[in-house]
């Protein structure tokens, strides 16, 4: 069955670091996400993509925050100068038409 | 997108079904129901989506009335391992839309033996 993979699985980073999280939608889908979950929240909306652009991004997704999908496979998730509170789970999604698929999550640890 | 309500918990004893029902008062007429399962520390698993009737799985069963405002999620003979968070979520993914998602706190089930 084909999946989203996701890398690193758990990155300890500093306060002020740049991250980037990277994804490998499946294959033929065309629309790209990325959500976060705080350790005991909800899982909230970060941005969507199609298209090579975003089509839409909630109030999370600031300045701080990129996404780009460089070589036609990859998906990344940027996130510069890190915060204690950007410490969660990030989960990488993409779909085809109706049905969003999640990869298994990248665990950052800001310290 | 629609909001919807589902309780926050429920028990249950292995070999049992399970059912798990949502309420989406405001559903829209282009929006789908899917449901997904997350262990913690695990990205939310597609379990099942549909839009009206019954639809049915390798793993689940998706009952949805004629109005469409409510939808339950029926586990056959749950085992220990079916214990996790099970979200209830509407909304219009297709194409001309983004297919951002809003989830609520799910239902978070526990299978006892």
């Amino acid at each position: 069955e084909p999946e989203v993979t996701q890398t690193p699985s758990h990155q300890v980073t500093q306060m002020g670091q740049e991250v980037i999280l990277r994804c490998v939608p499946i294959s033929n889908h065309l629309y790209f996400y990325w959500y976060r979950q705080i350790l005991g929240q909800k899982v909230e909306f970060l941005v969507s993509f199609y298209n090579n652009e975003i089509s839409e991004k909630s109030e999370i997704f600031d300045d701080q925050f990129s996404v780009e999908r460089p070589d036609g496979s990859n998906f990344t998730l940027k996130i510069r100068s890190t915060k204690l509170e950007d410490s969660a789970m990030y989960f990488c999604a993409s779909s085809a038409k109706n049905t969003i698929y999640f990869g298994e999550g990248s665990w950052l640890t800001v310290v | 997108l629609a909001k919807t309500t589902q309780p926050i918990s429920m028990d249950s004893y292995e070999g049992q079904e399970v059912n798990i029902t949502c309420s989406h008062n405001n559903i829209a007429t282009n929006d789908y129901i899917t449901w997904y399962q997350q262990f913690p520390s695990q990205g939310p698993r597609f379990i099942i989506q549909g839009y009206k009737t019954k639809v049915t799985n390798e793993v689940a069963s998706l009952f949805i009335p004629a109005d469409r405002k409510s939808s339950t999620l029926s586990l056959p003979r749950v085992s220990l391992s079916d214990t996790a968070v099970y979200y209830c979520l509407v909304g219009d993914h297709g194409s001309s839309n983004t297919g951002k998602l809003i989830f609520g706190q799910g239902t978070t089930l526990q299978v006892k033996p």
